[in-house]
């Protein structure tokens, strides 16, 4: 069956450190990835997706995401966090018409 | 261009009663789904429509029902409202069927069952 992991749940990072969210996936076949943001009571919002080539890839935001296929990984990144940057990030995976969303990782930024 | 839009935002519903949910998609987007998300099961898969047609399904009860219309917009009824139901719903549209196809996500309608 079709999976996505992210691990962690819950994330705390100072403003301007570095932050990388982990996402697995488990599939058949490479799917093509995704990775949303959703602030508080909002809808979620494209960060990013990877569908083939360069397995990095810049999304908004600042954010870049690099698919291992090795590793069934696409981790998703950003060099300086910002206070803006606190909300839950979901990572899909999808090789067919919907996509699969993992249980998602809250970024809680410190000043 | 505008984006998925989501009607009503929030709205507060008795036991008992029904709901429906409206949802615009992107102009030109013809596959509509539906998500329901709350704090202790995340996001689940409701339904999606392509042309008029509910192509896939979640695993939720039959009190979970949804339509697409011609023009590609959407609603989603929820008849016999349980405390439960208590969610953020969110519908998301695409393009079209291929795979790998993107989902662009409405701002959610907040519905609490009291």
């Amino acid at each position: 069956a079709q999976s996505v992991t992210q691990p962690d749940i819950h994330i705390t990072v100072s403003e301007g450190a570095s932050l990388e969210l982990r996402c697995n996936y488990s599939y058949g076949a490479t799917p093509y990835l995704f990775w949303y943001v959703q602030s508080p009571g909002q809808g979620l919002q494209l960060l990013l997706k990877y569908f083939s080539g360069d397995t990095l890839v810049q999304g908004i935001k600042g954010f870049e995401a690099e698919f291992k296929r090795s590793q069934s990984s696409f981790n998703l990144r950003k060099p300086s966090v910002h206070w803006s940057d606190a909300a839950e990030y979901f990572c899909a995976a999808g090789g067919s018409y919907i996509p699969t969303f993992g249980r998602g990782t809250s970024l809680i930024v410190h000043p | 261009k505008a984006g998925v839009t989501q009607t009503p935002r929030y709205l507060i519903k008795t036991r008992g009663q029904q709901v429906t949910l409206s949802c615009s998609p992107i102009s030109g987007h013809r596959s509509v789904s539906w998500y329901q998300q709350t704090p202790g099961q995340g996001l689940q898969f409701l339904f999606e429509y392509f042309s008029e047609t509910q192509r896939n399904k979640g695993n939720f009860p039959g009190r979970f029902s949804g339509r697409q219309f011609s023009n590609s917009r959407s609603e989603m009824n929820v008849s016999t409202l349980e405390l439960g139901d208590s969610a953020l719903y969110l519908c998301a549209s695409s393009r079209n069927s291929d795979s790998g196809n993107t989902i662009y996500f409405g701002e959610g309608s907040w519905l609490t069952v009291v």
